[in-house]
Order: structure tokens, then C-alpha cells, then sequence
């Protein structure tokens, strides 16, 4: 069936690292690609989406773009801040139904 | 702010009660999720609406049950509830138009606390 597989976490990196976080996704058709971000003691938050083979999306320094082939949709950011810290999750739209992957804790330190 | 509102922000009672959550979904949003997020389970999808009638079930125990209203808002209601049941419960909605189902995005409210005990 449809479903996403995001990289485990925590991930603890310091201020100014490189981050990837993977995901990859399995879907028949032509899903649409989201990455979404939780604050501590917040509702999830779109960061960024893809609707399309190729498609980058963009927006607050984090960038992913989506890989048909790979069956891929990472995030990365080239360098976080502490504000960064948060879970974030990949999801997948199929036009049917919406799945999320587990979530990744970031903890960025000074 | 995304838009979508969720009421009550907290909510402490005692196992065995019933409680009820409600969700107002961004304008002329048609489509309102449900989610239970926990500690050891992540984030959990139970149940979804289009413009009143249910769309895609998840895991969804029996003992809890939804509704979306001709104004489309949405209630969650749990009972017969466990000390299991204490999470966030999440409600997200998203304009559901056909044709472009595959594109929508969900927008998430800022979730009930529920506590049991």
C-alpha cells in the first residue's frame, strides 16, 4: 500500500550544519509531496510541498525536490539555525488519502 | 495562524467519561481530518470528512466516533475513555475541491490536549 518511510531520529546537529533529513515513499499514480514542521506545543505547519516529478520546494532556507525515480522527497537545509529545532515530517498526498511519516526531532545547538 | 480553530485547548477528566472535541476548519475548506498524536505512537490519522460525509477511516477505535455539520465544522467524540486515550488530538482541514484532490494541503489547528485519569 501507500505509505512513507522517514529517517529516524533525534538528530542533534551544531548551529550552521547541513542537514538531510530522508524520505522516500512508496504510491501508484501521482502523489503530491509535503514536509511539515512541529514546534514544541504547536499544531504540524506546512514547510514546503512538490506536486509534481522534479518539482522543488522551497521556503525559510529548506529546499526538497521531488525525486521520481528515487522515490525520494529529502529535506535539507545547508545551515540551521537553533530556531530550527522542531520534528518534522514527510507526508504524502495520493488524492485519496494523506499519510505522514513517524516524524525526525532536530535539536540544533549554539 | 493556519486558520483552523479546535476547542477545547485542554481537557483533564476521569476514565470511563465521554468528551467532546470540536473543530471549525479554514474558510471554504470542505474537507476536515482528525489525528491522535501520542508519545510511543506518533502521529495518528483516525478519520476523515468532505462537505458532511465521512471520506477515509484510519485507525479509529469503536469507542470514538466523529461528525462533520452542514457548516462544516467538525466534532470528535470519545467515550468510554482509558488513561491510554490522554494525547494531542489534532484536527486539520483542506479545500477537498475534485479535480485537484491530489494537491491539496492540510492546514492543522493547534490541537486538544486531552488528559485522562
Amino acid at each position: 500500500g501507500d505509505s512513507v518511510t522517514q529517517m529516524e531520529g533525534p538528530v542533534t546537529l551544531s548551529e550552521e550544519a547541513f542537514l538531510t533529513i530522508n524520505c522516500t515513499y512508496t504510491a501508484t499514480g501521482y502523489p503530491s509531496l509535503f514536509w511539515y514542521v512541529q514546534y514544541p506545543g504547536e499544531g504540524l505547519q506546512l514547510l514546503l510541498k512538490a506536486t509534481k516529478a522534479d518539482d522543488k520546494g522551497s521556503n525559510k532556507g529548506f529546499e526538497a525536490t521531488y525525486r521520481k525515480e528515487t522515490t525520494s522527497f529529502h529535506l535539507e537545509k545547508g545551515s540551521v539555525q537553533v530556531s530550527d529545532s522542531a520534528v518534522y515530517f514527510c507526508a504524502l498526498n495520493t488524492g485519496n488519502q494523506f499519510y505522514f511519516g513517524t516524524g525526525t526531532s532536530l535539536t540544533v545547538i549554539p | 495562524d493556519s486558520g483552523v480553530t479546535q476547542t477545547p485547548k485542554h481537557l483533564i477528566t476521569a476514565t470511563g467519561q465521554r468528551v467532546t472535541l470540536r473543530c471549525s476548519p479554514r474558510s471554504g475548506d470542505l474537507s476536515v481530518y482528525w489525528y491522535q498524536q501520542s508519545l510511543d505512537q506518533g502521529l495518528q490519522f483516525l478519520i476523515q470528512y468532505y462537505n458532511g460525509e465521512e471520506r477515509a477511516k484510519g485507525n479509529i477505535l469503536e469507542r470514538f466516533s466523529a461528525q462533520q455539520f452542514p457548516d462544516l465544522h467538525s466534532e470528535l467524540n470519545l467515550s468510554s475513555l482509558e488513561l491510554g486515550d490522554s494525547a494531542l488530538y489534532f484536527c486539520a482541514s483542506s479545500p477537498g475541491t475534485s479535480g485537484s484532490a491530489y494537491t491539496d494541503t492540510q492546514y492543522f489547528g493547534p490541537g486538544t490536549r486531552l488528559t485522562v485519569l
